[in-house]
């Protein structure tokens, strides 16, 4: 199994600004993966993080709005920049073994 | 490509009587499928998982899922819910790393 510690788990942020999502796991792991989750939806993948290469993006995600960063095998962020009021989701990081996924917590960002 | 369908957006029920989302998938090659739980302002939780083997699968709370190869489905049961399993429920299929899920399904559990 895995423990994810996600921050912040919330925040408020104004439109125009940036801000950093941090993920750290208790255990190395090679991916770490990007959800987000707009209200009442479902959760999209964002992009998979792999330690020492970039990241891989999803259909519709790309590196300027969403840069992620991957310094070692338990640790990542994820920057929503620029934010609009459409960004406001919860946002989730997840690492996974061959047969499960784990999930951080999530962080609940309102952009106003 | 994949998809996942869950057939109900939102099931509203009655505690103790028992309970059935379903869910469906589309894929013509072997998958695991999974049946997460989100507990309101939480992250995800794994109820159970179907990887090989037997179809009917028991998870944690009580609740169990069928794999229906022919009818490319997994529903989730449980026989008789309490007001604590109100929550939001996601399928998901796996297939080469990946997870895709469906659309969720909110149970309300009424007194």
């Amino acid at each position: 199994s895995a423990v994810i510690s996600q921050k912040p788990s919330r925040d408020i942020c104004q439109r125009g600004t940036s801000l950093t999502i941090q993920c750290q796991v208790d255990s190395q792991v090679t991916m770490m993966f990007w959800y987000r989750q707009q209200p009442g939806q479902s959760l999209t993948l964002i992009a998979t993080a792999n330690q020492g290469s970039e990241a891989t993006y999803e259909s519709g995600f790309v590196i300027d709005k969403f840069p992620i960063s991957r310094p070692n095998l338990t640790f990542s962020t994820l920057t929503v920049s620029n934010m609009s009021p459409e960004d406001s989701s919860i946002y989730l990081c997840s690492v996974e073994t061959s047969t499960e996924a784990f999930f951080g917590q999530g962080t609940r960002l309102t952009v106003v | 490509a994949q998809s996942v369908t869950q057939l109900d957006s939102q099931v509203p029920v009655f505690e103790e009587a028992p309970v059935e989302l379903r869910c469906n998938y589309s894929s013509s090659v072997s998958v695991y499928l999974f049946w997460y739980v989100q507990y309101p302002n939480q992250g995800l939780q794994l109820l159970l998982k179907y990887l090989s083997g037997s179809t009917l699968v028991k998870g944690i709370n009580g609740f169990e899922a069928e794999f229906n190869k022919s009818q490319t489905s997994f529903h989730l049961r449980k026989p008789s819910v309490h007001i604590s399993d109100t929550a939001e429920y996601f399928c998901a299929v796996s297939q080469g790393g990946k997870l895709i899920f469906g659309q969720g399904t909110e149970l309300s559990v009424k007194p």
